[in-house]
């Protein structure tokens, strides 16, 4: 059974940077992609971006290249996504999910406040 | 970018109600969609995968189909868990976005 166990809350100032983990326990950790997808209060679900350890290739969508970095270590099948210049719209809770088209496994979200 | 519209944002019905939810691309997107149920302070759980097919462990009276630009999702008869959002997921030339959402209430 596949697990994703992410890092846990974090309060940060407006203009730093914050830097999540998901390590993975079972299956195996170079065969998918690891995807980082973040939902602010009361709002819907945004990718952000993923990492397929395989090719060892990052892939975001516009809005957030420039500002996050998702990297992965294969040896400690650990995932890790960081933003930079952060915003109070920023402020949300963060997920790694596993998957191809469709995401499979959840991690239980990190909370992420940005404020001054 | 590709767009994606849930319809209804909410959705009121009660329990044994058959209801559907729909979700519309901006451009065809073939037959990758996904369907998820999140509860409140929890991660989203896949119900659907590739528009129609039931991931393992997901009742069989969740139900989803269409191709191209429109999916449905179909719950037969709610059930007192099945009180949650839904969300619906594109994938397209190895970029993915979210529908707005549909909370689903108690009459």
């Amino acid at each position: 059974q596949v697990q994703l166990v992410q890092s846990g809350a974090e309060v940060k100032k407006p203009g730093s940077t914050v830097k999540v983990s998901c390590k993975a326990f079972g299956g195996t950790f170079s065969s998918y992609a690891i995807k980082w997808v973040r939902q602010a209060p009361g709002q819907g679900l945004e990718w952000m971006g993923d990492f397929i350890p395989f090719f060892g290739t990052a892939k975001y969508p516009q809005k957030f290249q420039g500002r996050v970095t998702i990297t992965a270590d294969e040896f400690t099948s650990t995932g890790y996504m960081e933003l930079s210049s952060l915003r109070s719209e920023d402020t949300a809770v963060y997920y790694c999910a596993r998957g191809g088209a469709a995401l499979d496994y959840w991690g239980q979200g990190t909370l992420v406040t940005v404020s001054s | 970018d590709i767009q994606m519209t849930q319809s209804p944002s909410t959705l009121s019905a009660s329990v044994g109600d058959r209801v559907t939810i729909t979700c519309r691309a901006s451009q065809s997107i073939s037959s990758w969609l996904a369907w998820y149920q999140q509860k409140a302070g929890k991660a989203p759980k896949l119900l659907i995968y590739k528009a129609s097919s039931l991931e393992r462990g997901v009742p069989s009276r969740f139900s989803g189909s269409g191709s191209g630009t429109e999916f449905t999702l179909t719950i037969s008869s709610l059930q007192p868990d099945d009180f949650a959002a839904y969300y619906c997921q594109q994938y397209n030339n190895y970029t993915y976005s979210f529908g707005q959402g549909t909370k689903l209430e108690i009459k």
